[in-house]
């Protein structure tokens, strides 16, 4: 079953403007990752974030975690085309195998 | 530096008949390792992991079965293949006790489409 589920599932924008994808999950978390996956390849790891953190930060990405209402955000700003991929949050599931669970994505396109 | 090498690329396969895709890590040891499925336009489904050698976790009932016969080789097989098969497959592997506690680093994949 679904841990994570972004929202939306697809967004389009203009080059230079941020995009913001968010994921909701349902039960409680040790850590939650983000991952970007270009059409036709692997997965590629952008942040992990733990539970008792609110925020971390790299380069153009930002990404906050809410535990109170089970939710994440990612935000890329000044966007480029070269962002246009799948974003995809994962979460862990807190039994014995602390496996993850990844969402369904969201599709970002950066137009010129 | 670390690296996964998954193969082949795309493979074309006849309904019934034998599969197996093979998974290597270097540049690191006893890492965790992961076989997933993607369906188009879908997220990842967990198949199987493994924590060390011989040791192989599923995570769902399936016509398909994995293997792990030295330390940075995973393998996944099937014996006869079924239209339901077809999909795109990604190995991953990290390290650490918890298997969340470090980020996975994926091969490329392999499309595999059932004719």
């Amino acid at each position: 079953s679904q841990q994570g589920e972004e929202d939306p599932q697809a967004l389009s924008i203009q080059e230079g403007e941020n995009a913001t994808m968010n994921c909701s999950y349902k039960t409680s978390i040790n850590n939650l990752q983000w991952y970007r996956q270009n059409s036709g390849r692997g997965l590629v790891h952008l942040i992990l974030i733990r539970s008792n953190e609110r925020e971390k930060h790299s380069g153009r990405l930002r990404v906050t975690l809410d535990t109170s209402k089970k939710s994440s955000s990612l935000l890329i700003t000044a966007s480029r085309a070269a962002d246009t991929a799948s974003y995809f949050c994962a979460t862990d599931v807190m039994d014995s195998s602390y496996k993850l669970i990844f969402g369904s994505g969201t599709r970002l396109l950066v137009r010129p | 530096s670390q690296t996964i090498h998954q193969w082949p690329a795309t493979l074309v396969q006849p309904v019934g008949s034998p599969l197996s895709l093979e998974c290597t890590v270097e540049g690191t040891s006893n890492p965790n390792l992961y076989w997933y499925r993607q369906a188009a336009g879908r997220g990842l489904q967990l198949l199987f992991y493994s924590v060390g050698i011989g040791q192989i976790s599923s995570e769902v009932p399936q016509n398909l079965s994995a293997s792990r016969p030295q330390d940075r080789q995973f393998i996944l097989s099937s014996k006869k293949l079924l239209l339901s098969d077809s999909g795109f497959y990604l190995c991953a592997w990290n390290r650490g006790l918890r298997l969340s506690n470090q980020p996975q680093h994926f091969g490329d994949g392999t499309r595999l489409s059932i004719l």
